[in-house]
């Protein structure tokens, strides 16, 4: 079955630039004519969940307008993977970030990976 | 942006009992030109990323057991799990997808078993 990896550093300095990555297993990212979106939702105890972006291809993209520019996501075909880039961490970037599937294209999430915490501390 | 806000925080019952989670949205997540509630519930439990067990406000994601259920249109939703059993102990979430972005999550509602 279709399986969701998140991996990351898990301690990233401030103002540097925090690079996640996504391995799907199962499925093929590559596929066409698919209507499937691939997003980032993180979680920490002071926002709850937050969604920080979606894409469909690397043409095809929305992020939250809160973080203002700092993300950036894209998809790596030939290894199946998704990543995430965002610039300019602060401690209120700390939280527990997931990658999910959103298999309509609609805007929920139907599977998700386990998640990858993420510490900032110089 | 849509402000998700659930009621209540927690809640805590015995087992066999009905489970009442209430969302409400800032404005409507109801699009009447397709006549869709972009309106999702996740349950998480301790330790694991969130599952989906509703969209569209009331149809259940497969594998969810019956006793989950969803209702509600326009800014007033409700998960109701109708026989509390030990594994719903979980926190659940509520999240529309109909204005973004951004998409938007509640702030979650605690069950637990008194």
């Amino acid at each position: 079955q279709v399986q969701l990896q998140e991996s990351g550093p898990g301690v990233v300095k401030p103002s540097e630039t925090l690079s996640l990555t996504c391995t799907v297993s199962g499925y093929s990212i590559g596929t066409g004519y698919s209507l499937i979106y691939w997003g980032w939702i993180r979680q920490s105890p002071e926002k709850g969940l937050e969604w920080i972006g979606s894409l469909y291809n690397s043409a095809s993209t929305y992020y939250n307008p809160s973080l203002k520019g700092r993300v950036s996501m894209s998809l790596d075909t030939s290894k199946n993977q998704i990543s995430l880039d965002l610039a300019f961490v602060t401690a209120a970037d700390a939280a527990v970030y997931f990658c999910a599937r959103n298999r309509s294209g609609a805007g929920f999430f139907d599977l998700w990976g386990r998640g990858t915490l993420v510490a900032v501390s110089s | 942006e849509i402000v998700m806000t659930q009621s209540p925080d927690s809640l805590a019952l015995s087992l066999g009992e009905r489970a009442t989670i209430n969302c409400r949205s800032s404005q409507t997540v109801f699009d009447t030109s397709n006549s869709k509630n972009y309106l999702a519930w996740y349950q998480q439990k301790p330790g694991q990323s969130p599952k989906l067990l509703i969209h569209w406000a009331s149809t259940r994601e497969s594998g969810v057991p019956d006793r989950f259920s969803g209702s509600g249109s326009g800014t007033d939703f409700t998960l109701t799990i109708s026989s509390l059993q030990p594994e719903d102990v979980a926190v659940y979430y509520c999240q529309q997808y109909y204005f973004t972005p951004p998409i938007t999550f509640g702030q979650g509602t605690r069950l637990d078993i008194k």
